[in-house]
């Protein structure tokens, strides 16, 4: 599959700060990307969705950047609550070549209240 | 809406025996189902795509013969661990798409199924 990292394993905010997970995809084709949440024990929950042809997408206390030129991806938390503590993976896919998704490494936050 | 569930949603079995986790779509159909494998502090690792009515599509690396897919219904895909042993302990979990009729089709997650082999 394609190749989707990373760059933090781990972040640690204090409640009401912003918080910032990043991402990096290798392969230039993928044109779809969602960024999921997942808690202990769960399975992924979708918080957000881009598309190739966008580089921003806001939702409700969420923004997701995305820069083709170097292949990255951003997923910005407003005024982050000790719930949004859990791991939040980048998954990436291709349209044309299927519905598979490629999950990323996955990012821990921990909300400090 | 969209809701899917696993069932069970923990196991624990003896190394040699086979394990049958089922996926179900409780509210749609889903012609396409796919099933992850997630090892502790890991990412979830695509294992196959699981067609109603056809063969699966397995990703590479996965062994066919070890995890069996059947989609027998628009609504249920069943992964079956064959002859489990230890190092196939790991937390499964399958997500459904549902068709949107829009140029994209979203995919909705089980809860996931814990799998300990002794």
């Amino acid at each position: 599959g394609e190749s989707v990292g990373l760059h933090l394993p781990t972040l640690s905010v204090q409640e009401g700060d912003n918080s910032i997970i990043n991402c990096a995809y290798s392969n230039s084709a993928s044109d779809y990307f969602i960024w999921y949440k997942q808690e202990s024990g769960k399975g992924p929950q979708f918080i957000i969705d881009i598309r190739s042809n966008m580089d921003k997408r806001q939702g409700q206390r969420v923004t997701v950047l995305l820069n083709k030129t170097v292949k990255h991806l951003s997923l910005q938390i407003a005024a982050t609550q000790p719930g949004d503590s859990a791991v939040y993976f980048c998954a990436e896919n291709i349209e044309d070549t299927g519905n598979q998704f490629y999950f990323g490494t996955g990012t821990s936050l921990t909300v400090i209240p | 809406g969209a809701v899917v569930s696993q069932h069970p949603s923990r196991v624990i079995c003896k190394s040699g025996t086979s394990v049958k986790i089922e996926c179900r779509s409780l509210d749609f159909q889903a012609t396409t189902m796919f099933w992850y494998r997630q090892f502790p502090k890991k990412s979830l690792m695509l294992m196959a795509t699981s067609n109603e009515g056809s063969k699966a599509t397995y990703e590479q690396g996965v062994e066919k013969d070890k995890f069996l897919i059947n989609h027998a219904s628009l609504t249920l895909s069943t992964l079956t661990v064959t002859s489990a042993h230890p190092e196939d302990s790991s937390f499964y979990i399958c997500s459904a798409m549902l068709r949107t009729g829009r140029s994209y089709n979203e995919q909705f997650f089980g809860p996931g199924t814990r799998l300990t082999v002794l």
